[in-house]
């Protein structure tokens, strides 16, 4: 069985740039939570979807959004890049809308110049 | 507000030793620890995670030891191989959200 699969794996985007990152979870999974972890920081969450909803939102500021589809894939935007966006952004599903059994994906490596 | 403060940075063990992470958190209202392992170019998996009803949960050679009225809490990793050369990630919570410390790097020599 697939894990989760993330896409693309990386990108260069430049300052004041738009950037959509996409996220398809494990199959049956209907949680899907976005994560950014900047170089030797832990993952910090952003936003957990489950069911299409909005279930949870970390301290991003409104340039970061995201939805979840009704095949429970998501999507993460991220509107007028800034430098400080150079990050891992990590994916993770679970089948109910608890955090607590998660399964990551890859990551996409975003870097902003 | 830091939620859960993570040391060493960096461990570096022989081959066949004990790794010892650690971990320590404030709000007792968490009921949830877990750790995670993360490998160069992955994402995090989860290891082993622990309730605060319990003191010591072991799978394999991986140990979580649990001490709620110190809110601490550790990651043994007995006969350490080299294989196990990672990052180690604690986090608390609870149901809905999962807070991550800052990650332990750890080299196994041979």
């Amino acid at each position: 069985d697939a894990g989760v699969t993330q896409s693309p794996t990386h990108l260069i985007k430049t300052r004041g740039q738009h950037v959509t990152l996409r996220c398809s979870p494990i199959s049956g999974h209907k949680s899907v939570s976005w994560y950014q972890q900047v170089l030797g920081q832990g993952p910090q969450f952003i936003f957990q979807y489950y069911e299409k909803e909005e279930r949870g939102r970390g301290n991003f500021p409104d340039r970061f959004s995201a939805r979840q589809f009704p095949n429970y894939s998501s999507e993460l935007n991220v509107n007028a890049l800034l430098l400080g966006d150079s990050a891992l952004y990590l994916c993770a599903s679970s089948f109910g809308d608890s955090q607590e059994t998660q399964y990551f994906g890859p990551g996409t490596r975003l870097l902003v110049l | 507000q830091q939620q859960v403060k993570q040391s060493p940075q960096s461990l570096i063990v022989q081959k066949g030793g004990i790794s010892i992470i650690n971990c320590a958190y404030e709000n007792t209202a968490f009921d949830y620890f877990p750790w995670y392992q993360q490998f160069p170019g992955k994402g995090p998996a989860l290891l082993i995670a622990i309730r605060p009803d319990v003191s010591e949960k072991k799978e394999g050679r991986f140990t979580i030891s649990f001490n709620k009225s110190a809110k601490q809490f550790s990651l043994h990793i007995m006969d350490s191989q080299p294989g196990d050369s990672a990052t180690y990630f604690c986090a608390v919570g609870g149901y809905q959200k999962v807070t991550f410390g800052t990650g332990t790097k750890l080299q196994v020599i041979p």
